[in-house]
C-alpha cells in the first residue's frame, strides 16, 4: 500500500542506549522530515532531508542522527538516549520542502526512555 | 525561532461554526500558513493552506488579514468527528524555518 510507515510504533528503552526509529515512504517524495511532539510544544522539527544523502538540521537536532541512503527511507537514531527524549516522533514526507507543500505524516512512534 | 501561538483548547456543540485563531506576529513575506488536523494516535493531516485573504475548500475556510500577523481557521457546522487537535504551520521556502503552533484541542459535544 502506498503511504508512509513508521516502526516501531512503541518503544521503551533505557538511558544511554542507542535506538533507531524507522520511516519508509512509497511516494518517492524528495523531502522527508522528523518531528517530535511534546505537550506544550506542539511539533518541532528535528532533521529533514531534501534527497538521498542530503540532510539538514531543524529546530532541535541535538542528540539525534539521521541518514538517507535511499529516497524511501529516513531513519532517526538516538545515539545515547536521555529521558528528555521521551516523546512521540513523527516522520513526514512531501514533494518539495519548506512550508508551501503539503506534508504527509506517518502514524508516529511513542518512545519512552527510562 | 519565532513562536506561533494558539488557544490551548476550545469547546463547541454539533452544528456550530468554530473559529480557531493562530498568532504569528513575525511571519515573513514569503511564508504560507497551513493548518493540520490530528486525531489521537495518528499523524497530523493537511486541512487547508493560504497566503492572504480568504481560502475555502470542502471542509474549512482560512481567513488571513492584510497584515498577515494572524490567521483563523473556520470549521462550519462541526460534528463529533471534528474533535481533534488543530495545528497551524507557518513557513516558506526555507525548510529549517518551519514552525508549528502549539495546537488547539477542539472538543465537540452532542
Amino acid at each position: 500500500d502506498a503511504g508512509i510507515t513508521q516502526s516501531p510504533r512503541y518503544k521503551i528503552t533505557e538511558t544511554g542506549r542507542q535506538v533507531t526509529l524507522m520511516c519508509h515512504q512509497t511516494w518517492s517524495h524528495s523531502y522527508m522530515f522528523w518531528y517530535r511532539q511534546d505537550l506544550g510544544h506542539g511539533l518541532r522539527l528535528i532533521y529533514y532531508s531534501a534527497a538521498a544523502d542530503i540532510t539538514d538540521k531543524g529546530e532541535v537536532p541535538d542528540g539525534y542522527v539521521v541518514s538517507r541512503s535511499k529516497t524511501e527511507n529516513f531513519p532517526l537514531t538516538l545515539e545515547s538516549a536521555t529521558r528528555s527524549q521521551t516523546s512521540v516522533y513523527f516522520c513526514a514526507s512531501s514533494e518539495l520542502g519548506g512550508g508551501v507543500y503539503e506534508q504527509y505524516f506517518g502514524p508516529g512512534t511513542r518512545l519512552t526512555v527510562t | 525561532l519565532a513562536k506561533i501561538t494558539q488557544p490551548i483548547s476550545m469547546d463547541s456543540y454539533e452544528g456550530q461554526e468554530v473559529n480557531i485563531t493562530c498568532s504569528h506576529n513575525n511571519i515573513a513575506t514569503n511564508d504560507y500558513i497551513t493548518w493540520y488536523q490530528q486525531f489521537p494516535s495518528q499523524g497530523p493531516r493537511f486541512i487547508i493552506q493560504g497566503y492572504k485573504t480568504k481560502v475555502t475548500n470542502e471542509v474549512a475556510s482560512l481567513f488571513i488579514p492584510a497584515d498577515r500577523k494572524s490567521s483563523t481557521l473556520s470549521l462550519p457546522r462541526v460534528s463529533l468527528s471534528d474533535t481533534a487537535v488543530y495545528y497551524c504551520l507557518v513557513g516558506g521556502p526555507n525548510t529549517d524555518k518551519l514552525i508549528f503552533g502549539t495546537g488547539t484541542r477542539l472538543q465537540v459535544f452532542p
